[in-house]
C-alpha cells in the first residue's frame, strides 16, 4: 500500500465549479503536509501548507484531519488556469517527503 | 526571488554512458534533495544532503552517486545508463528551520537512447 494515496481523477469541471481533492496517508507520525501543483512537464510548485486548524488562501482551502489521517484541498470558483495535477505531499521526517500520485484537474470553459 | 537552478535542462545520452546533473539550491538553503519522475509517475525520492553530508537515501540505484559541495551545490552522477533511466530529475532545496518546505528546480529531462 502506498504511503500517500490520492484519487488520480481525472476531474473535469466547468469554470466556476467547486472541486475537492482528498488524500490519505498511512504514517500517523507524519509531521507536515502540503499541496503542490504540477503543470505538464514542469516542476512541482508549492501551493500551500496544510495545518490542523485548516487554512485558506484565496479560492483554495486546505484541511488536515490527523485522527483520520486525511488531507483535503478545496478549490472554489475554478479557473481555466487551475488545470494541473495536484500532488498531496506528506513529510514523515526532515528528509522524507512522500508524494501522492497526483490528481489531474481539467477546468473547461 | 532566487529559485533552484538545475543544469542541463535537457540531456540525451546513449545506453551505458554516464551523465552528471547539477543543482544549485536557493541561497541559504542547507538541504538538497534529488527526485526522479518517470512519465506519468509521481516524483520518487533518490537521495538528500544536509550541510554537505548525505542525510537520507531513497530508491537510488547503485549506479548513481551524488554529493553536495562546499558551496552547497549538488551533483548527481549516473553511470551505465539504462533506457529506464529516462525521466525528469528534479532537485529541491530547503532550510532546516521551522517548517521544512521543499522548493523544486525546473528539472533535467534525461533521455537515454
Amino acid at each position: 500500500r502506498k504511503e500517500v494515496e490520492q484519487d488520480p481523477g481525472p476531474f473535469n469541471v466547468p469554470e466556476g465549479a467547486t472541486v475537492a481533492f482528498n488524500c490519505t496517508y498511512s504514517n500517523s507520525a507524519s509531521q507536515s503536509f502540503f499541496w503542490y501543483r504540477q503543470d505538464c512537464r514542469k516542476e512541482p510548485k508549492l501551493l500551500m501548507s496544510v495545518y490542523s486548524s485548516g487554512n485558506e488562501d484565496g479560492r483554495f482551502t486546505a484541511q488536515l484531519n490527523r485522527a483520520s489521517q486525511y488531507i483535503s484541498l478545496l478549490i472554489r470558483d475554478s479557473k481555466l488556469s487551475d488545470s494541473a495535477t495536484y500532488l498531496c505531499v506528506v513529510n514523515e521526517k526532515y528528509n522524507d517527503m512522500r508524494f501522492g500520485a497526483g490528481t489531474r484537474l481539467t477546468v473547461k470553459p | 526571488a532566487a529559485g533552484v537552478i538545475q543544469s542541463p535542462r535537457h540531456l540525451i545520452k546513449e545506453k551505458r554512458e554516464t551523465a552528471t546533473l547539477k543543482c544549485y539550491p536557493i541561497p541559504r538553503h542547507d538541504t538538497v534533495y534529488w527526485y526522479q519522475q518517470g512519465p506519468g509517475q509521481d516524483p520518487q525520492f533518490l537521495i538528500s544532503f544536509y550541510e554537505k553530508m548525505q542525510s537520507d537515501k531513497g530508491s537510488i540505484p547503485d549506479r548513481f552517486s551524488a554529493q553536495q559541495f562546499s558551496d552547497y551545490h549538488s551533483e548527481l552522477n549516473m553511470s551505465s545508463l539504462e533506457l529506464g533511466d529516462s525521466a525528469l530529475y528534479f532537485c529541491a532545496s530547503s532550510v532546516r528551520t521551522g517548517e521544512v518546505t521543499e522548493y523544486f528546480g525546473p528539472g533535467t529531462r534525461l533521455t537515454v537512447t
